[in-house]
């Protein structure tokens, strides 16, 4: 059963472009969260969601930044004119519907933007 | 969530057993204690987790004290690839939801 898959693994932007990170769920999990480290931080939430549905997303930025999960495909994070400060890895993670809830990270995307 | 404490930093010799404590004095009875590692600025990798009693998997081991307000992650015969940042959460299952990372206690595993 293949893990949490993140693509790309390193993402490099200037400033005001666009950046999409994408996530694919362990298989059977239907629920995705994304965390954000910044350079010598910890982890921070920043959204959770449910196939087509968002559940949790008191940890986004207010603006730039939007993220969704289709019935088909993978879960997308974007950030629209990315700035110096956007500099970051972003882990997504996943869990199994149900009972269970243990989250399960992927490899993580680093985003640098120059 | 309930707020946990963790020492900075930790050593530990090769092959012997590693013990991480963690105190969280406000848990409530819902809260489940996790424990994740972070390799090297890898994503978190997930080790064991519990709520009341002691749990045991091919990783490690957890011992949560009777009144819940403290654990103890043990990984019986440390490796040099068990050095890491090791996090302690408490967080409600069964309700999703995020997680909350502390700064974590960074383990030395030295040779």
């Amino acid at each position: 059963n293949a893990g949490v898959m993140q693509n790309p693994r390193h993402l490099v932007r200037r400033r005001g472009q666009e950046a999409r990170l994408r996530c694919s769920p362990m298989k059977g999990h239907s629920h995705v969260y994304w965390y954000r480290q910044l350079p010598e931080e910890g982890l921070k939430f920043m959204v959770y969601l449910q196939k087509e549905n968002i559940i949790d997303e008191s940890g986004m930025p207010k603006e730039r930044f939007s993220a969704e999960f289709p019935k088909e495909g993978p879960s997308i994070l974007r950030i629209q004119q990315v700035v110096r400060g956007d500099s970051a890895a972003y882990f997504c993670a996943s869990s199994p519907q149900g009972w269970t809830e243990t989250q399960y990270f992927g490899p993580g995307t680093r985003l640098l933007v120059l | 969530d309930a707020k946990t404490t963790q020492p900075t930093s930790m050593d530990c010799a090769e092959g012997r057993a590693a013990n991480l404590p963690c105190n969280h004095s406000t848990i409530s009875g819902n809260e489940y204690v996790y424990w994740y590692r972070q390799i090297h600025s890898q994503g978190p990798q997930y080790i064991i987790h519990g709520l009341k009693n002691n749990e045991t998997n091919e990783m490690a081991s957890l011992i949560i004290t009777e009144d819940r307000k403290s654990s103890t992650l043990i990984l019986p015969h440390a490796t040099l690839r068990d050095t890491a940042v090791y996090y302690c959460i408490a967080s409600p299952l069964g309700q999703g939801g995020k997680l909350i990372f502390g700064q974590g206690t960074e383990l030395s595993v030295k040779p």
